[in-house]
């Protein structure tokens, strides 16, 4: 089953509203999540790495204040689009490390279409 | 500079022809790990397998194989007896040590027609 919760899956959302996507470890804590972000018919590419209870570190040219990245527990990483605008549609995907760091395991995805 | 080259963008094949994705990664670390995700439509990525570094036994897992080779800096991945149902995008990935983020390729969309 699935050790990664992401929710929602889809959203459509009007330009110039917030969104936020929840990523919930399941069974076992996350001390550390990576989100990552993936244009239509292109590869996926991180956006940022938070660790629970500290700033999250952004990847160049991701912008901090537009894409919050909240971790406050070992359970739960959200990741909040502000003001979206079109150019912000994508399937956002988050990843945790399972115990040991020994394999990754992503959540479902969520596909965000802005109009 | 990219660390992880997928040089196929899509490839095509009947039912039951192999299909051989190529891997080519570029790391200074000695100390790595290399993945193989698929991505079906739904989007969800589904974890195919982990290689490290310092284990270049190539492996076999059903009708998939994986071969690494450190000489040529690739870690290709074979698809035997193809069906329908493996049509999807195929992503190589590159962890460098104590880092755990993934550089992905930039995927190779396998189709499969019946």
């Amino acid at each position: 089953g699935a050790v990664v919760s992401q929710h929602p899956s889809r959203v459509i959302c009007k330009s110039g509203t917030s969104v936020k996507i929840e990523c919930r470890s399941l069974d076992f804590q996350a001390t550390t999540m990576f989100w990552y972000r993936q244009f239509p018919k292109q590869s996926l590419m991180l956006m940022a790495t938070s660790n629970e209870g500290s700033k999250a570190t952004y990847e160049q040219g991701v912008e901090k204040d537009k894409f919050l990245i909240n971790h406050a527990s070992l359970t739960l990483s959200t990741l909040t689009v502000t003001s979206a605008h079109p150019e912000d549609s994508s399937f956002y995907i988050c990843s945790t490390l399972s115990t040991g760091n020994t394999e990754a395991f992503f959540g479902q995805g969520t596909r965000l279409t802005v109009v | 500079a990219q660390k992880v080259t997928q040089a196929q963008t899509e490839i095509s094949v009947v039912e039951k022809e192999d299909v051989t994705l190529d891997c080519v990664y570029e790391t200074r670390d000695t100390t790595y790990y290399l993945f193989w995700y698929k991505q079906p439509p739904s989007g969800e990525l589904v974890f195919l397998i982990r290689r490290n570094s310092f284990d270049e036994q190539n492996e076999i897992s059903g009708r998939y194989s994986w071969n690494f080779q450190k000489s040529t800096s690739s870690f290709n991945f074979t698809i035997t007896a193809s069906q329908v149902v493996d049509s999807a995008v195929y992503f190589c990935a590159l962890s460098e040590a104590g880092d755990y983020k993934l550089s992905f390729g930039a995927g190779t969309t396998v189709t499969v027609r019946a």
